[in-house]
């Protein structure tokens, strides 16, 4: 059961365009949405996160947007540049108790590659 | 300010054998977690440690175990290895046990059993 998931295992950009990054989930108790940067054989990074009472956050090049209604969140990076280059990870969590509670459930990842 | 750090880095174990995983949070953190990142596979929720005491648990068998010490640190115990347990395993830390804590993760502990 996905919880969480990233459909898109890839995406290319060009250096200085916008990097969209979607990832949808099914569970209703999710209220905390983080996204993490990885490299291979390193832990994550974290970069940005949202709470369920908001639709927006910003911080710097990134901004994280979150739907409710259509469970949707998305991580949007301009400009982008090579060095963004990355697997990207969503998670989420619930606060509030259940099996979900403090439990980050990451999807899949998204290969990000930004040429230059 | 220091992150989260795990010793040790690369860790090479006997199937059967038992391993052990140490984690220091970050100062002032008091929440612990531990994730498995299996080779292919995503990241893996283990176990969540808060004030010395397991809040919760992800599906893992129980020769998956581990504490939390009065200082915050922790360990994870793999007994009776197998060589589907060789994985990265990262730790993460986070400042309290509610929704909406930051969690950060520190660069894992490499685990091989031959």
């Amino acid at each position: 059961d996905q919880q969480v998931k990233q459909n898109s295992p890839s995406l290319s950009v060009q250096e200085g365009r916008i990097s969209i990054l979607n990832c949808d989930y099914t569970n209703s108790m999710f209220d905390y949405f983080l996204w993490y940067k990885k490299y291979p054989a390193e832990g994550p990074t974290f970069l940005i996160s949202i709470s369920s009472i908001k639709d927006k956050n910003e911080d710097g090049r990134f901004t994280v947007f979150l739907n409710k209604s259509a469970k949707h969140l998305s991580l949007h990076i301009v400009p982008s540049q090579p060095g963004d280059s990355a697997v990207y990870f969503c998670a989420a969590m619930s606060g509030g108790g259940g099996t979900s509670y403090g439990k980050l459930t990451f999807g899949q990842g998204t290969i990000l590659t930004v040429h230059p | 300010e220091a992150g989260v750090t795990q010793s040790p880095t690369h860790l090479i174990k006997t199937r059967g054998q038992q391993a052990t995983l140490r984690c220091s949070p970050i100062s002032g953190h008091t929440s612990v977690y531990w994730y498995q990142q299996a080779l292919g596979l995503g990241l893996q929720f283990l176990l969540w440690y808060d004030e010395g005491e397991e809040r919760n648990r992800g599906n893992f068998p129980p020769r998956f175990s581990g504490r939390q010490f009065p200082n915050y640190s922790s360990e994870l115990n793999v007994n009776a290895l197998e060589l589907e347990d060789s994985a990265l395993y990262l730790c993460a830390s986070s400042s309290g046990q509610t929704g909406g804590n930051t969690i950060y993760f520190g660069e894992g502990s490499w685990l091989t059993v031959v």
